[in-house]
């Protein structure tokens, strides 16, 4: 069965402090790996697509990264106005349907 | 500015009544869908459309309505049928194509049953 697990479920940084969120999958083919931005009653802001394995992107302070089993959002020196839920979603081959992980709710403290 | 408009942003729904949730889009894309977010849980699938006059269900489909009429447009109807109605309702769009396609979103509609 086609699956997105995203860990930790919460996360609380300091100003400055960076980590990573992950993302693994189980699909039978990927087409694709979406990464999104969702604030408290607002939908998805969409951050990066990935599409194999060794493939990186950054955008600001994020930067993702692809293997054949997950992906990372990377978060460097975050400030407070990352505070966000992180979702991550994959497509699989043969498919227009998405599958979503339950995201990362990260806090960065000032 | 391209983009996915859903309205309203909140709406009551008194027990008995159907509502529909409106979604337009001015993306070009030919495949629509709708989600439903409780809190907790990812988003699951309602129904999804690839192609004007055409739709299927998604994981969650019962008590929930749609049409395909004009590429733009996609909006769902939440029947008196559909038991807990209450939460967050996104719409989104993407395009199609043999390789992975970027889905995106729109702002949301709050449904609260009163």
């Amino acid at each position: 069965e086609d699956q997105v697990t995203q860990s930790p479920e919460a996360l609380r940084l300091q100003e400055g402090e960076s980590s990573s969120l992950n993302c693994s999958y189980t699909v039978s083919g990927l087409r694709g790996l979406f990464w999104y931005r969702q604030d408290p009653g607002k939908g998805p802001e969409f951050l990066f697509t990935l599409y194999s394995a060794g493939e990186e992107k950054e955008k600001e302070r994020l930067k993702a990264t692809l293997t054949k089993k997950e992906s990372f959002l990377h978060i460097t020196a975050p400030k407070p106005e990352d505070s966000a839920t992180y979702l991550c979603a994959v497509q699989a081959a043969g498919t227009y349907k998405y599958i979503f992980g339950t995201g990362t709710r990260l806090k960065v403290l000032a | 500015d391209g983009g996915i408009t859903q309205s309203p942003k909140y709406l009551f729904r008194k027990e008995g009544q159907n509502v529909t949730l409106s979604c337009e889009q001015n993306l070009n894309h030919d495949a629509m869908y709708w989600y439903r977010q409780d809190p907790g849980q990812g988003l699951r699938l309602i129904y999804y459309s690839q192609i004007v006059n055409d739709f299927q269900k998604g994981d969650i489909a019962e008590g929930y309505s749609v049409s395909r009429e004009k590429k733009e447009s996609f909006p769902l109807t939440v029947t008196s049928a559909q038991k807990n109605p209450t939460a967050f309702y996104l719409c989104a769009s993407s395009p199609t194509g043999n390789s992975g396609n970027t889905i995106y979103f729109g702002e949301g509609s709050w449904l609260t049953v009163v």
